[in-house]
Protein backbone atom coordinates (compact mmCIF):
# COMPACT_ATOMS: atom_id res chain seq x y z
CA UNK A 1 0.00 0.00 0.00
CA UNK A 2 1.75 3.14 -1.15
CA UNK A 3 0.04 5.61 1.24
CA UNK A 4 -0.94 8.90 0.58
CA UNK A 5 0.71 10.53 -2.57
CA UNK A 6 1.14 13.52 -3.12
CA UNK A 7 2.77 15.59 -5.71
CA UNK A 8 4.73 17.86 -6.52
CA UNK A 9 6.82 17.52 -3.00
CA UNK A 10 7.91 21.28 -3.90
CA UNK A 11 6.23 23.80 -6.50
CA UNK A 12 7.45 27.38 -7.41
CA UNK A 13 4.74 29.74 -8.82
CA UNK A 14 5.66 33.49 -10.09
CA UNK A 15 2.84 35.93 -8.65
CA UNK A 16 -0.46 35.90 -10.83
CA UNK A 17 0.01 31.88 -11.93
CA UNK A 18 -2.07 28.91 -11.57
CA UNK A 19 -0.99 26.05 -8.94
CA UNK A 20 -2.32 22.58 -9.30
CA UNK A 21 -1.96 20.24 -6.03
CA UNK A 22 -2.15 16.61 -6.26
CA UNK A 23 -3.08 14.08 -3.65
CA UNK A 24 -3.89 10.22 -4.23
CA UNK A 25 -5.39 8.70 -0.89
CA UNK A 26 -4.55 5.45 -0.03
CA UNK A 27 -5.88 2.59 -1.74
CA UNK A 28 -9.78 1.75 -0.74
CA UNK A 29 -10.13 5.41 0.90
CA UNK A 30 -12.94 7.30 -0.22
CA UNK A 31 -12.82 10.63 1.92
CA UNK A 32 -9.96 13.27 1.31
CA UNK A 33 -9.06 16.14 3.44
CA UNK A 34 -6.68 18.96 2.67
CA UNK A 35 -4.98 21.21 5.16
CA UNK A 36 -2.67 23.79 4.99
CA UNK A 37 0.49 24.74 7.63
CA UNK A 38 1.96 28.19 7.46
CA UNK A 39 5.37 28.30 8.77
CA UNK A 40 5.64 28.32 12.71
CA UNK A 41 1.70 27.49 12.27
CA UNK A 42 -0.21 23.94 13.02
CA UNK A 43 -2.46 22.83 10.55
CA UNK A 44 -5.74 24.47 9.33
CA UNK A 45 -8.36 22.95 7.90
CA UNK A 46 -9.53 23.61 3.94
CA UNK A 47 -11.91 21.08 2.61
CA UNK A 48 -13.73 17.85 2.67
CA UNK A 49 -14.40 16.08 -0.42
CA UNK A 50 -15.94 12.35 -0.92
CA UNK A 51 -15.84 11.34 -4.20
CA UNK A 52 -17.32 13.97 -6.91
CA UNK A 53 -18.65 16.00 -3.78
CA UNK A 54 -17.16 18.95 -1.49
CA UNK A 55 -18.44 18.29 1.83
CA UNK A 56 -17.04 20.85 3.73
CA UNK A 57 -15.39 23.87 2.05
CA UNK A 58 -15.70 25.99 5.83
CA UNK A 59 -12.13 26.45 5.63
CA UNK A 60 -11.22 27.29 2.00
CA UNK A 61 -10.88 31.21 1.10
CA UNK A 62 -13.85 32.12 -1.25
CA UNK A 63 -11.90 33.60 -4.65
CA UNK A 64 -8.89 31.75 -6.02
CA UNK A 65 -9.10 28.62 -4.29
CA UNK A 66 -10.98 25.07 -5.54
CA UNK A 67 -10.87 21.44 -5.05
CA UNK A 68 -12.30 18.70 -6.85
CA UNK A 69 -11.73 14.23 -6.55
CA UNK A 70 -12.99 12.98 -9.55
CA UNK A 71 -14.75 9.74 -9.80
CA UNK A 72 -11.26 8.77 -11.53
CA UNK A 73 -7.65 9.90 -10.39
CA UNK A 74 -6.36 11.95 -7.77
CA UNK A 75 -8.20 14.79 -5.51
CA UNK A 76 -7.14 18.48 -6.88
CA UNK A 77 -6.27 21.49 -5.15
CA UNK A 78 -6.69 24.92 -7.35
CA UNK A 79 -5.46 28.29 -6.17
CA UNK A 80 -5.86 30.67 -9.49
CA UNK A 81 -3.28 34.14 -9.41
CA UNK A 82 -1.12 33.29 -6.57
CA UNK A 83 0.20 35.51 -4.00
CA UNK A 84 2.88 35.49 -1.55
CA UNK A 85 0.93 34.81 1.33
CA UNK A 86 -0.38 30.93 -0.37
CA UNK A 87 2.86 30.07 0.66
CA UNK A 88 2.83 27.23 2.72
CA UNK A 89 2.56 23.61 3.23
CA UNK A 90 -0.33 21.96 1.92
CA UNK A 91 -1.16 18.24 3.11
CA UNK A 92 -3.72 16.33 2.38
CA UNK A 93 -5.12 13.20 4.40
CA UNK A 94 -7.79 10.47 3.76
CA UNK A 95 -9.24 8.07 5.27
CA UNK A 96 -11.62 5.00 4.64
CA UNK A 97 -15.05 6.42 6.63
CA UNK A 98 -15.26 9.59 8.47
CA UNK A 99 -16.01 10.44 11.82
CA UNK A 100 -12.80 8.47 13.47
CA UNK A 101 -10.26 10.62 13.01
CA UNK A 102 -6.65 8.81 12.50
CA UNK A 103 -6.28 10.11 9.18
CA UNK A 104 -3.43 8.96 6.82
CA UNK A 105 -1.38 11.98 5.67
CA UNK A 106 0.42 12.80 2.53
CA UNK A 107 3.97 13.85 2.64
CA UNK A 108 2.63 17.54 1.91
CA UNK A 109 3.33 20.22 -0.75
CA UNK A 110 5.33 22.90 -0.31
CA UNK A 111 4.47 25.75 -2.51
CA UNK A 112 6.84 28.65 -2.66
CA UNK A 113 5.23 32.03 -4.82
CA UNK A 114 7.97 34.36 -6.24
CA UNK B 1 -15.56 27.04 18.53
CA UNK B 2 -13.36 24.60 19.60
CA UNK B 3 -9.71 25.71 20.33
CA UNK B 4 -6.68 23.71 20.85
CA UNK B 5 -3.78 25.12 22.88
CA UNK B 6 -0.17 23.94 23.41
CA UNK B 7 1.53 26.57 25.48
CA UNK B 8 5.23 25.03 25.47
CA UNK B 9 6.64 25.98 21.95
CA UNK B 10 9.91 24.33 22.62
CA UNK B 11 11.25 21.64 24.98
CA UNK B 12 14.72 19.50 25.11
CA UNK B 13 15.13 16.46 27.27
CA UNK B 14 17.72 14.16 27.48
CA UNK B 15 17.78 10.83 25.57
CA UNK B 16 16.24 7.97 27.96
CA UNK B 17 14.53 10.67 29.89
CA UNK B 18 10.74 11.33 30.09
CA UNK B 19 9.19 14.53 28.92
CA UNK B 20 5.54 15.40 29.28
CA UNK B 21 3.90 17.75 26.42
CA UNK B 22 1.18 19.99 27.54
CA UNK B 23 -2.31 20.37 25.86
CA UNK B 24 -5.57 22.77 26.82
CA UNK B 25 -8.97 22.80 24.38
CA UNK B 26 -11.97 24.08 24.34
CA UNK B 27 -15.49 22.51 23.65
CA UNK B 28 -18.64 22.66 24.43
CA UNK B 29 -19.16 18.66 23.25
CA UNK B 30 -19.25 16.02 25.35
CA UNK B 31 -18.10 13.41 22.74
CA UNK B 32 -15.20 13.81 20.66
CA UNK B 33 -11.77 12.63 19.60
CA UNK B 34 -8.31 13.61 20.64
CA UNK B 35 -4.83 12.91 18.75
CA UNK B 36 -0.96 13.69 18.89
CA UNK B 37 0.32 13.95 15.59
CA UNK B 38 4.51 13.87 15.43
CA UNK B 39 6.00 16.06 12.46
CA UNK B 40 9.89 15.30 11.75
CA UNK B 41 11.35 17.23 9.58
CA UNK B 42 10.43 15.16 6.90
CA UNK B 43 7.40 16.76 6.88
CA UNK B 44 5.35 13.71 7.45
CA UNK B 45 2.72 13.69 9.80
CA UNK B 46 2.70 10.61 11.67
CA UNK B 47 -0.61 9.91 14.29
CA UNK B 48 1.36 8.78 17.21
CA UNK B 49 -1.92 8.13 19.86
CA UNK B 50 -5.55 8.93 20.04
CA UNK B 51 -7.56 9.29 22.74
CA UNK B 52 -11.58 8.89 22.35
CA UNK B 53 -13.21 11.29 25.03
CA UNK B 54 -16.36 8.82 26.49
CA UNK B 55 -13.46 5.97 27.18
CA UNK B 56 -11.62 7.17 30.58
CA UNK B 57 -8.73 5.19 30.09
CA UNK B 58 -5.59 6.83 28.83
CA UNK B 59 -4.50 5.35 25.52
CA UNK B 60 -1.14 4.11 25.61
CA UNK B 61 0.89 2.98 22.48
CA UNK B 62 4.14 1.72 23.40
CA UNK B 63 6.23 4.37 24.75
CA UNK B 64 4.01 7.35 24.21
CA UNK B 65 1.00 7.63 26.89
CA UNK B 66 -1.71 10.13 27.60
CA UNK B 67 -3.05 12.09 30.56
CA UNK B 68 -6.59 12.74 29.79
CA UNK B 69 -8.32 14.78 32.10
CA UNK B 70 -12.35 15.15 30.54
CA UNK B 71 -12.96 17.48 33.09
CA UNK B 72 -9.88 20.24 33.42
CA UNK B 73 -9.86 19.52 29.33
CA UNK B 74 -6.42 18.73 29.29
CA UNK B 75 -4.70 16.01 27.33
CA UNK B 76 -1.12 15.66 27.78
CA UNK B 77 1.29 13.39 26.21
CA UNK B 78 4.19 11.78 28.07
CA UNK B 79 7.10 9.90 25.83
CA UNK B 80 9.24 7.88 28.61
CA UNK B 81 12.68 6.79 27.13
CA UNK B 82 13.17 9.49 25.02
CA UNK B 83 15.04 9.04 21.94
CA UNK B 84 16.78 10.50 19.15
CA UNK B 85 14.02 9.75 16.77
CA UNK B 86 11.39 11.73 18.63
CA UNK B 87 12.78 15.07 17.69
CA UNK B 88 9.97 16.75 15.95
CA UNK B 89 7.24 18.96 15.97
CA UNK B 90 4.61 17.07 17.84
CA UNK B 91 0.68 18.68 17.41
CA UNK B 92 -2.37 18.35 19.81
CA UNK B 93 -5.46 18.06 17.73
CA UNK B 94 -9.24 18.01 18.32
CA UNK B 95 -11.80 16.36 16.38
CA UNK B 96 -15.35 16.59 16.76
CA UNK B 97 -17.33 13.47 16.43
CA UNK B 98 -20.84 14.60 15.33
CA UNK B 99 -22.09 17.75 13.66
CA UNK B 100 -21.51 19.08 10.59
CA UNK B 101 -17.48 19.44 10.99
CA UNK B 102 -17.25 16.12 11.65
CA UNK B 103 -14.08 15.22 10.03
CA UNK B 104 -11.96 17.81 10.47
CA UNK B 105 -9.16 18.13 12.88
CA UNK B 106 -8.55 21.42 14.73
CA UNK B 107 -4.50 21.79 15.13
CA UNK B 108 -2.72 23.43 17.87
CA UNK B 109 0.31 25.09 16.88
CA UNK B 110 2.97 22.46 17.78
CA UNK B 111 5.39 21.67 19.83
CA UNK B 112 9.08 21.32 19.03
CA UNK B 113 11.03 18.64 21.19
CA UNK B 114 14.48 17.98 21.08
CA UNK B 115 15.66 15.01 22.24
CA UNK B 116 19.78 15.70 23.09
CA UNK B 117 22.46 13.04 23.60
Amino acid sequence: NAGVMQNPRHLVRRRGQEARLRCSPMKGHSHVYWYRQLPEEGLKFMVYLQKENIIDESGMPKERFSAEFPKEGPSILRIQQVVRGDSAAYFCASSPITGTGGYTFGSGTRLTVV
Amino acid sequence: AQTVTQSQPEMSVQEAETVTLSCTYDTSESNYYLFWYKQPPSRQMILVIRQEAYKQQNATENRFSVNFQKAAKSFSLKISDSQLGDTAMYFCAFMTKYGGSQGNLIFGKGTKLSVKP
